[in-house]
């Protein structure tokens, strides 16, 4: 099986950066995803990482450390609109995708 | 481009009667697709899974089931629904074959199903 762990909630200011970690357990690691999903509305893909090192994309980056079982997602120049739940998911294999809790960020002004 | 299609949105429904939500896919063909079930509280949990008409793959045995009648169509059903059958549901896509650990998932808009 896969144990995935993230922070239940987090708090950040306005204009800040704010970096969501994220603890995995698995056998064949094949992938590392990462979702953006705003209350009462479906996930959106926000990054993937399936080699160690870091990925960007505009103000969203994200990490992997396949050695260490660990990635972040990095959130800079915080706004309001990014007050959301940050999913991660791992995949094995070419199996399916096993999502964390998820971790609640609240931006506030 | 794209995309994917579920209903219905919300979802009011009596304890012990059925369920049928629908999701389709519009723009490609042969997809991965899933259904989810996000809890209050708790994170998405795959139910079903399907590589192709007709195969149904269960990740946790339960109250529902899953059909796949077309390619690009995945119902999700239940003959009696249980109060704990309330939740967030949700269909998902992925490209199929090997290719698909290069993508992740495409969601659809969810249903929000209580169960009174």
């Amino acid at each position: 099986g896969q144990n995935i762990d993230q922070p239940t909630e987090m708090t950040a200011t306005e204009g800040a950066i704010v970096q969501i970690n994220c603890t995995y357990q698995t056998s064949g690691f094949n992938g590392l995803f990462w979702y953006q999903q705003h209350a009462g509305e479906a996930p959106t893909f926000l990054s993937y990482n399936v080699l160690d090192g870091l990925e960007e994309k505009g103000r969203f980056s994200s990490f992997l450390s396949r050695s260490k079982g660990y990635s972040y997602l990095l959130l800079k120049e915080l706004q309001m609109k990014d007050s959301a739940s940050y999913l991660c998911a791992v995949r094995a294999g070419y199996s399916t995708l096993t999502f964390g809790k998820g971790t609640m960020l609240l931006v506030s002004p | 481009s794209q995309t994917i299609h579920q209903w219905p949105a919300t979802l009011v429904q009596p304890v012990g009667s059925p369920l049928s939500l629908e999701c389709t896919v519009e723009g490609t063909s042969n997809p991965n697709l899933y259904w989810y079930r996000q809890a209050a509280g708790r994170g998405l949990q795959l139910l079903f899974y399907s590589v192709g008409i007709g195969q149904i793959s269960s990740e946790v045995p339960q109250n529902l089931s899953a059909s796949r009648p077309q390619d690009r169509q995945f119902i999700l059903s239940s003959k009696k629904l249980l109060l704990s059958d309330s939740g967030f549901y949700l269909c998902a896509w992925s490209r199929g074959g090997r290719s698909s650990s290069l993508y992740g998932y495409t969601f659809g808009s969810g249903t929000r199903l209580t169960v009174v």
